[in-house]
């Protein structure tokens, strides 16, 4: 299947500081990609979705301006987490699809999740 | 707005096979069902998807009731790597392509 690489892994950032989390497609372009949030023994929560060459749709209860998302190119999306919090400490998931699949048959293909603890 | 219900958890033993139920009683015409799962700390990965007929891949076997209201994976013979969270999603066609993953099923296969 199709590769989504995400970069880092993982962060240990202090409290206040930003960090950015970077989602490649490998193999494939994508003009939608997608990231989410898991807390520990949660699901996934779906927090936004990044369009390419336009502004990120946020879900209800997302807020824009704490979780910048840049979405530049076809085979790049970055999710910054301004002004880290503590409670911002989670495993963030991107996904994409290949746009050239079809609309409603295209599987999402999921990075390695990128894991950010907040000091 | 996950639109399944799956039971929290279920144990499977080793080489036997592994039936992970799904309801999704308010699926519409043209929706999707789709199964990732999630090994801890991974990513999800894509299992298989269907709309009405059952389908078969290398890596499971997707069941879908004639009513579409319901559908069932089954992983043929499960091995202790199958131990992980296993989500049904059903994916409207409309509304961008996102998928809303529920609270899922934690499989553990029993050696």
């Amino acid at each position: 299947g199709a590769v989504v690489s995400q970069h880092p892994s993982w962060v240990i950032c202090k409290s206040g500081t930003s960090v950015k989390i970077e989602c490649r497609s490998l193999d494939f372009q994508a003009t939608t990609m997608f990231w989410y949030r898991q807390f520990p023994k949660q699901s996934l929560m779906l927090m936004a979705t990044s369009n390419e060459g336009s502004k990120a749709t946020y879900e209800q209860g997302v807020e824009k301006d704490k979780f910048l998302i840049n979405h530049a190119s076809l085979t790049l999306s970055t999710l910054t987490v301004t002004s880290a919090h503590p409670e911002d400490s989670s495993f963030y998931i991107c996904s994409a699809r290949d746009y050239l699949a079809g609309v409603n048959t295209g599987e999402l293909f999921f990075g390695e999740g990128s894991r950010l603890t907040v000091l | 707005d996950a639109k399944t219900t799956q039971p929290t958890s279920m144990d499977c033993a080793e080489g036997r096979a592994a039936n992970l139920p799904c309801n999704h009683s308010t699926i519409s015409g043209n929706e999707y069902v789709y199964w990732y799962r999630q090994i801890h700390s991974q990513g999800p990965q894509y299992i298989i998807h269907g709309l009405k007929n059952n389908e078969t891949n290398e890596m499971a076997s997707l069941i879908i009731t004639e009513d579409r209201k319901s559908s069932t994976l089954i992983l043929p013979h499960a091995t202790l790597r199958d131990t992980a969270v296993y989500y049904c999603i059903v994916r409207p066609s409309n509304t961008g392509n996102q998928f809303y993953f529920g609270t899922g099923t934690s499989l553990t296969v029993i050696p």
